[in-house]
């Protein structure tokens, strides 16, 4: 069965550094969007993205973030100088054309220092 | 805007009892309503969804509702077991291009021998 792929699974970083989050999403799928859960909190919405371009974005996607679709394939999350409040499990989902179900990779768990 | 509201956990369940966990929605327009499932260490699934009113959803012995005039999707098992230990979350989508889920809180639910 497809599935969204997203890596690493943890990764810890220094306050202020920069993180990629990388993510595989169903090969066919055309709408894409990035999802952080803080422990112990709701599952946030951050950013979608289809045709090469963001379609919305939460007040939480501040100029800290971006997103890319570099190569066809790959999704990425980037944090430019990451705060210990970005400290969370980061989701990738994917939809297809009919955009009705969305499919969840296992996350990153990322961890400020 | 949207919003999702569930029962506060945890949940603690004997198993083969009956479960409920209750979400109430606020939505414009005619959204979509999924229930997703978290179990330890791993990422989000779908459990099963509903996208017009008065469908039933269900997979793994588990169903919800769609009642738009409660505005409602509760989610209901006839006996649960071990294995459905796990964070349940109701979620919405409003529908349209690269549409994202809202969340509700999570209820976690602990079923016990």
């Amino acid at each position: 069965e497809p599935e969204v792929t997203q890596t690493p699974s943890h990764q810890v970083t220094q306050m202020g550094q920069e993180v990629i989050l990388r993510c595989v999403p169903i090969s066919n799928h055309l709408y894409f969007y990035w999802y952080r859960q803080i422990l112990g909190q709701k599952v946030e919405f951050l950013v979608s993205f289809y045709n090469n371009e963001i379609s919305e974005k939460s007040e939480i996607f501040d100029d800290q973030f971006s997103v890319e679709r570099p190569d066809g394939s790959n999704f990425t999350l980037k944090i430019r100088s990451t705060k210990l409040e970005d400290s969370a499990m980061y989701f990738c989902a994917s939809t297809g054309w009919e955009n009705t179900e969305a499919f969840f990779g296992q996350g990153t768990r990322l961890t400020v220092v | 805007g949207n919003s999702v509201t569930q029962m506060e956990g945890p949940v603690t369940l004997s198993e083969e009892a009956f479960l409920t966990i209750n979400c109430t929605y606020t939505a414009t327009g005619y959204p979509s309503l999924f229930w997703y499932v978290q179990y330890p260490g791993e990422g989000l699934q779908l459990l099963l969804k509903a996208t017009k009113a008065d469908d039933k959803g269900s997979n793994k012995g588990f169903e919800a509702t769609y009642r738009k005039e409660t505005t409602s999707f509760h989610l209901e098992k006839g006996s649960v077991q071990v294995s459905d230990s796990a964070v349940y979350f109701c979620a919405l989508s409003g529908g349209g291009t690269a549409s994202k889920l809202t969340f509700g809180t999570g209820t976690r639910l602990q079923v016990t021998l």
